[in-house]
């Protein structure tokens, strides 16, 4: 089982729509998690960041953390075609000296249909 | 604005050659992190350094090793490169806490011949 999985997609989601995108982990102890968005020929950047179960919204993004499950996941309001990019949900790890670290999913790249 | 540079946007090395990837940082950030990313592998951490002169192996980093002698410079090393090396090189840095909200630079797209 992979440490962090996503779907690698191709997603299609029109424009306006709701796009949704998830996320499972399988480090039970894992207490931090990020999406990051990277554009085609660009660098990751970060977007969000959740560390409690439950929602956590910023402007048309929201993440979803449940730890019960192993899950989280980003949605993306009102999605726009600048929206369209690959999409790497990070979970965090503790390395064999204690030290903190992520993984990174393989991405979800997202196409945004005008 | 965090600022991640990196000193090479394309390099392209001869198997068997020594190559040193720089990476600076001008926000004073404690933690560094050297990436790479391939197709349908994502990004996998290689080495990572939360204090001058300190550094942790990260996933893979056999045939690497990294220098941090300046809190703003990390520096990756491919003793002797090898074409499975050929790669994108992703930098990042990130302040005390919380680790994982990190910066990247631009990348250095390596070829090894």
């Amino acid at each position: 089982q992979k440490e962090v999985e996503q779907n690698s997609g191709p997603l299609s989601v029109p424009e306006g729509a709701i796009a949704s995108l998830n996320c499972t982990y399988s480090d039970r102890g894992s207490q931090s998690f990020f999406w990051y968005r990277q554009y085609s020929g660009k660098s990751p950047e970060l977007i969000m960041s959740i560390y409690s179960n439950g929602d956590k919204e910023d402007g048309r993004f929201t993440a979803q953390l449940n730890k019960a499950s192993q899950y989280v996941s980003l949605l993306i309001r009102d999605s726009q075609p600048s929206d369209s990019a690959t999409y790497l949900c990070a979970v965090n790890r503790l390395s064999n000296f204690g030290n903190e670290k992520l993984t990174f999913g393989t991405g979800t790249r997202l196409t945004i249909i005008p | 604005d965090v600022k991640v540079t990196q000193s090479s946007r394309y390099l392209v090395k001869r198997t068997g050659e020594k190559v040193f990837l720089e990476c600076v940082q001008d926000m004073d950030h404690e933690n560094m992190f050297w990436y790479r990313q391939d197709p349908g592998l994502g990004l996998r951490l290689i080495y990572f350094s939360y204090d001058v002169k300190m550094k942790e192996k990260g996933d893979i980093p056999e045939g690497y090793s990294v220098s941090r002698e300046k809190k703003e410079r990390f520096s990756l090393i491919l003793e002797s490169a090898s074409t499975n090396q050929t790669s994108m090189y992703l930098c990042a840095s990130s302040s005390g806490t919380p680790v994982g909200e990190q910066f990247f630079g631009p990348g250095t797209r390596l070829t090894v011949l």
